[in-house]
């Protein structure tokens, strides 16, 4: 079956745009993560949903970052107002649920100019 | 707060073995996952720790000490396909607990040599 897709897979954008990224989850996955990743470091937690349950947003780090997610189905991750430090792959993932494994999508590459 | 530590980057042999340690001091834990990430690519899931001890899945296992706050991942028999980074992630929650955001190392890069 799929696994979790992403778009774009690139993304090139100039500060002080707004930048829309998308995320399929694996179908029946009802848990959705979106993270960051910038060069040559480690995930970071940005947000969290869970089935109806009100998202975790514990991880985002700014007011210019929020996300969606329309039932147990695709997630939108959007950035205002974008700056530099926010280039970075965005990567989400799906677990079926909040307990399992989490099967990570190929992420979104973003690069603010 | 959370803290995970584990190497920057490793180099190794073909053939040989490799062990990536990976300590951790997180308030409160469940549970510690190795991902594999190829340059480019997303993380793909190696093995999932809970209880200490040894976990065995062919070429690698991975090694949990809770008290220790310590694990290990170690490669066998390594192929140049290894050549890869390796994130050490810990589950903060409790595993039926509704949520289990990974909070994750920096990663080890591994490099394989002919």
């Amino acid at each position: 079956g799929a696994g979790v897709s992403q778009s774009p897979s690139n993304k090139v954008t100039e500060k002080g745009k707004d930048v829309e990224l998308r995320c399929d989850p694996i179908s029946g996955h009802t848990a959705l993560y979106w993270y960051r990743q910038r060069l040559g470091q480690g995930l970071e937690f940005l947000i969290y949903f869970q089935g109806n349950s009100a998202p975790d947003k514990s991880g985002l780090p700014s007011d210019r970052f929020s996300a969606e997610r329309t039932g147990e189905s695709v997630s939108t991750l959007t950035i205002q107002r974008t700056q530099q430090e926010d280039s970075a792959v965005y990567l989400c993932a799906s677990s079926l649920t909040g307990a399992n494994e989490q099967f990570f999508g190929p992420g979104t590459r973003l690069t603010v100019l | 707060g959370q803290n995970i530590d584990q190497p920057t980057e490793m180099t190794a042999t073909e053939g040989a073995i490799v062990q990536i340690n990976c300590t951790y001091q997180t308030s409160g834990f469940n549970g510690l996952f190795w991902y594999q990430q190829h340059a480019g690519e997303a993380p793909t899931f190696l093995s999932y720790n809970v209880l200490d001890g040894l976990e065995e899945k062919g070429r690698f296992s991975s090694f949990l000490s809770r008290s220790k706050g310590y694990s290990y991942l170690l490669l066998k028999e390594l192929q140049m396909k290894d050549s890869a980074s390796y994130l050490c992630a810990v589950t903060p929650e409790g595993i039926k607990a509704a949520g289990n955001k990974l909070t994750f190392g920096g990663g080890t890069r591994v490099l394989v040599k002919p």
